[in-house]
């Protein structure tokens, strides 16, 4: 079944540590996107590729990093820059045709900071 | 810079009745895709309805439909026959045609369907 992989489900931190959020496509798309989601707020996007080995910082980049170097894969690293990791994230992909680039995610990453 | 708007952050109905979404937004673009996501308590962010800006036609999925209207720069959510599975977080978003493929999110409405 095509979709989109995100591991793992929950993910938990120690202060100062970087940690890496994994999200896999087998859709064959070739635009990723990473999103934050906060209680009480939308999604905001912290970075997005739309070919390998190229990426744009979103509205919300500072404090993560970002990989491209597979067209399904598309990690995200949390650091220890991040002053307030704890969120919901959601990994997303889509085509770039121009046609109908609906963008499909996946299930979801839960990273809390103790 | 575009802008979208929900300005209902809950919402409750009936089983079995109908109940309509709100969503405006803000943009100098001409072409652009506008959709509404629905997000259960799994978290699973579901696509429910897309529609292109260039279409008059509103969008219909089952017991979903849309009122666009392009000029006022509004697209409503109508479910009808609301069932209790509908109860979930409803996202506007925004996506222009042109340049890069970002979508703008709106902060969501909370429907609770009630028995």
């Amino acid at each position: 079944d095509g979709g989109i992989t995100q591991s793992p489900k929950y993910l938990f931190r120690k202060e100062g540590q970087n940690v890496t959020l994994s999200c896999e496509q087998n859709l064959n798309h070739d635009a990723m996107y990473w999103y934050r989601q906060d209680p009480g707020q939308g999604l905001r996007l912290i970075y997005y590729s739309q070919i390998v080995n190229d990426f744009q910082k979103g509205d919300i980049a500072e404090g993560y990093s970002v990989s491209r170097e597979k067209k399904e894969s598309f990690p995200l690293t949390v650091t220890s820059a991040q002053k307030n990791p704890t969120a919901f994230y959601l990994c997303a992909s889509s085509t770039t045709s121009g046609v109908t680039d609906t963008q499909y995610f996946g299930p979801g990453t839960r990273l809390t900071v103790l | 810079a575009q802008t979208v708007t929900q300005s209902q952050p809950e919402m409750s109905v009936q089983e079995a009745e109908t109940v309509t979404l709100s969503c405006t937004y803000d943009t100098s673009e001409s072409n652009y895709y506008l959709f509404w996501y629905k997000q259960p308590p799994s978290r699973q962010m579901i696509l429910v309805i897309r529609q292109e800006a260039y279409k008059q036609q509103n969008a219909t999925e089952n017991r979903f439909s849309v009122n666009f209207q392009k000029a006022a720069k509004s697209f409503s959510l109508k479910i009808s026959d609301s069932q209790l599975g509908d109860t979930a977080m409803y996202f506007c978003a925004f996506m222009k045609t042109s340049g890069t493929y970002k979508y703008i999110f709106g902060t969501g409405t909370r429907l609770k369907v009630l028995a």
